[in-house]
């Protein structure tokens, strides 16, 4: 069965940097594009940033853009996302999603990584 | 690039029909049918509900269902039900290659 299993919870603090993984199986890791996702504290969801593990593209949101880097290992088929310069702000829950090329829908979520900063 | 604009909240009646609305622009909603809904009940991840505007993933109840006219895409959830009780956010292609969610709507069956 389809599954995206992420990193467990980290305690980073500010100014620090921040790497999590996202493990996929039971399905073409090359297939699916995987995007990532975060949800602060009692907000919405805002997009990151996404990486086609097929080629290596990638796409990041304007607001993250020079902060975040998504980057892929087809041998154990995971997708990692780096985020530095950590402020407060970035306490969240991170996502990782996978979605086919068309649509770009997110069929299969990860379980959340919770990324506490705080001094 | 902003978040969609959805209300903050709507509730309803079991039984009764809720619509959601999701408003854009035409750089993201009004001009592309790649709009997609999840659904999140608290401490879960999202699930998705409708993509490509009106097409159901396998799985999920015909009681939900997508539509979208110009900028404004919209999720109607009809025969509310108590399970249906989430935050809903719509989530858009905004062309070269990135993409936006909206802020999220509560859903309360009263």
């Amino acid at each position: 069965q389809v599954q995206l299993v992420q990193s467990g919870a980290e305690v980073k603090k500010p100014g620090a940097s921040v790497k999590l993984s996202c493990k996929a199986s039971g399905y073409t890791f090359t297939s699916y594009y995987v995007h990532w996702v975060r949800q602060a504290p009692g907000q919405g969801l805002v997009w990151m940033g996404v990486i086609n593990p097929s080629g290596g593209d990638t796409r990041y949101a304007q607001n993250f853009q020079g902060r975040v880097t998504v980057t892929g290992d087809t041998s154990t088929s995971t997708v990692y996302m780096e985020l530095i310069s950590l402020r407060s702000e970035d306490t969240a829950i991170y996502f990782c999603a996978r979605a086919e090329d068309s649509p770009q829908a997110f069929d299969y979520w990860g379980q959340g990584t919770l990324v506490t900063v705080s001094s | 690039q902003s978040a969609l604009t959805q209300p903050a909240s709507v509730s309803g009646s079991p039984g009764q029909s809720i619509t959601i609305s999701c408003t854009g622009s035409s750089s993201d909603v009004g001009s592309y049918n790649l709009v997609s809904w999840y659904q999140q009940h608290p401490g879960k991840a999202p699930k998705l509900m409708i993509y490509e505007v009106t097409k159901r993933p396998s799985g999920v109840s015909n009681r939900f269902s997508g539509s979208k006219s110009g900028n404004t895409a919209s999720l109607t959830i009809s025969g509310l039900q108590a399970e249906d009780e989430a935050d809903y956010y719509c989530f858009s292609y905004a062309g070269s290659s990135s993409y936006v969610f909206g802020a999220g709507t509560e859903v309360a069956v009263l």
